[in-house]
């Protein structure tokens, strides 16, 4: 069974579309997370939930925007795309916020 | 505030020889400390993590990392490389205060025949 699972693992797409990203865990934790990989490997937070509540959304364009139905998933939805957003994007879920951090496969986003 | 330095993005190694991946942490509390490994194509997997107690840690693989308060330094030891080591390394800090992990840049490590 995936802890973790990511869909789509590939996206490609044309600059301006609208598309989303879903992400659902399995291990009954209470706090998820997206995080964006660039092209250099580093890897910036984007968003933070615990329990279905936003706790931390970093300096990103309003263009991403979360939204977590229940406590078992965290979608990402992003308007608009621009190049600049072709990257990895991971999901991750931990048991609280200061545990470690499970992660899905990554969804690899190519904006042409 | 928290934050994660690792030192050489790029660390290649020769089969059987020791790898040493640095990592330093700066943190207002007693930290949270971990390591990720991510190989190609794939999510970050732990390698092992440091919350209390013992200050030598031994994770999955081989590997094992001490926590040095005095040096405030996470490094990421194995004795022996082998080929299936070569992955991207990741060291990270939980901050207890704003409940959230800060990662470090990334080493790539590379391990040649």
């Amino acid at each position: 069974d995936t802890a973790v699972s990511q869909t789509p693992k590939y996206l490609v797409t044309q600059m301006g579309n609208d598309k989303s990203i879903k992400c659902e865990q399995n291990l009954g934790h209470d706090t998820m997370y997206w995080y964006k990989q660039d092209s250099k490997k580093f890897l910036k937070i984007m968003f933070s939930y615990n329990n279905k509540e936003l706790i931390i959304n970093e300096t990103v364009p309003n263009r991403f925007s979360p939204k977590s139905p229940d406590k078992a998933h965290l979608n990402l939805h992003i308007n608009s795309l621009e190049l600049g957003d072709s990257a990895v994007y991971f999901c991750a879920s931990s048991p609280n916020q200061q545990l470690q951090a499970f992660f899905g496969q990554g969804t690899r986003l190519t904006v042409v | 505030a928290q934050s994660v330095t690792q030192l050489g993005s790029h660390v290649s190694v020769s089969e059987g020889a020791l790898v040493l991946l640095r990592c330093n942490y700066s943190s207002s509390v007693p930290p949270y400390l971990f390591w990720y490994v991510q190989y190609p194509n794939q999510g970050l997997q732990l390698l092992l993590k440091y919350t209390t107690g013992a200050t030598l840690v031994k994770g999955i693989n081989g590997f094992e990392a001490e926590f040095k308060k005095s040096e405030t330094s996470f490094h990421l030891t194995k004795p022996s490389a082998h080929m299936s080591d070569a992955a991207e390394y990741f060291c990270a800090v939980s901050d207890r205060l704003r409940n959230q992990f800060y990662f470090g840049t990334g080493t790539s490590l590379t391990v040649i025949p």
